[in-house]
C-alpha cells in the first residue's frame, strides 16, 4: 500500500526533553512538509523540503529541527527550545513543487507533561 | 489580513440541505486551489481541486473567481457524514514553495 506513515500516534514528553517524530512515505514524492495544528486553529508550516538534503524554514521553525537524508523520510525533532510544543503534528508530501496537491499522514499528538 | 480567510462557522444544517462555503485569498498570483476535508482529530484529506472553469464531483461543486480572489464550495443534499471541517487551501508561488491553509469552516449536519 502506498501512503504516508507517522509514528508514534501519541507521544508524551517531559519538559526539557527533545523528541523526534517520524514521517515516512513510499509515494516517491519529492517534497515533504511538517505542519503544526493547535485546537480550533489552522495548519501552520514548520519546515519543508523540496528535495533530498535540502530543507527550508516555514512560518514557525523556532524550536524545531529536521533532516532529509533519504527521499522517503523527513523526521522532525521538537527541541526543548520550543516553548509550547503540545499540539497535533502533521506530515505531508507532494509529487512536485510547493503548489502541488499535498497528501497527509495520520498525525502525531504530542503532549508535554 | 490573513492570506486565506474563511468563515469559521459552525454551519448547522439539516440533512438534505444545500450549504455553501466561501473563502478569499490575498495573493493575486496564486496558482493552485483546493478544498480539503478534516474530520475531528484526523488528518486533512483532499476533497477536490478547484479550477477556473469550476468543477463538480457528485454533490460537491467548487468555483473559483480569480478577479475577486474568491473560492466557493457548494454541498447539495447534505448527509450526516458530511459533518467535518472544510479547509480552503491556496498555492502561492511566492518563493515559499508550500500551500497556505485557511483555518477551516466547520459543518454540522443534523438529522
Amino acid at each position: 500500500d502506498g501512503g504516508i506513515t507517522q509514528s508514534p500516534k501519541y507521544l508524551f514528553r517531559k519538559e526539557g526533553q527533545n523528541v523526534t517524530l517520524s514521517c515516512e512515505q513510499n509515494l516517491n514524492h519529492d517534497a515533504m512538509y511538517w505542519y503544526r495544528q493547535d485546537p480550533g486553529q489552522g495548519l501552520r508550516l514548520i519546515y519543508y523540503s523540496q528535495i533530498v538534503n535540502d530543507f527550508q524554514k516555514g512560518d514557525i521553525a523556532e524550536g524545531y529541527s529536521v533532516s532529509r537524508e533519504k527521499k522517503e523520510s523527513f523526521p522532525l525533532t521538537v527541541t526543548s527550545a520550543q516553548k509550547n510544543p503540545t499540539a497535533f503534528y502533521l506530515c505531508a508530501s507532494s509529487p512536485g513543487p510547493g503548489t502541488d496537491t499535498q497528501y497527509f499522514g495520520p498525525g502525531t499528538r504530542l503532549t508535554v507533561l | 489580513r490573513k492570506e486565506v480567510e474563511q468563515d469559521p462557522g459552525p454551519f448547522n444544517v439539516p440533512e438534505g440541505a444545500t450549504v455553501a462555503f466561501n473563502c478569499t485569498y490575498s495573493n493575486s498570483a496564486s496558482q493552485s486551489f483546493f478544498w480539503y476535508r478534516q474530520d475531528c482529530r484526523k488528518e486533512p484529506k483532499l476533497l477536490m481541486s478547484v479550477y477556473s472553469s469550476g468543477n463538480e464531483d457528485g454533490r460537491f461543486t467548487a468555483q473559483l473567481n480569480r478577479a475577486s480572489q474568491y473560492i466557493s464550495l457548494l454541498i447539495r443534499d447534505s448527509k450526516l457524514s458530511d459533518s467535518a471541517t472544510y479547509l480552503c487551501v491556496v498555492g502561492m508561488d511566492t518563493g515559499r514553495r508550500a500551500l497556505t491553509f485557511g483555518s477551516g469552516t466547520r459543518l454540522q449536519v443534523q438529522p
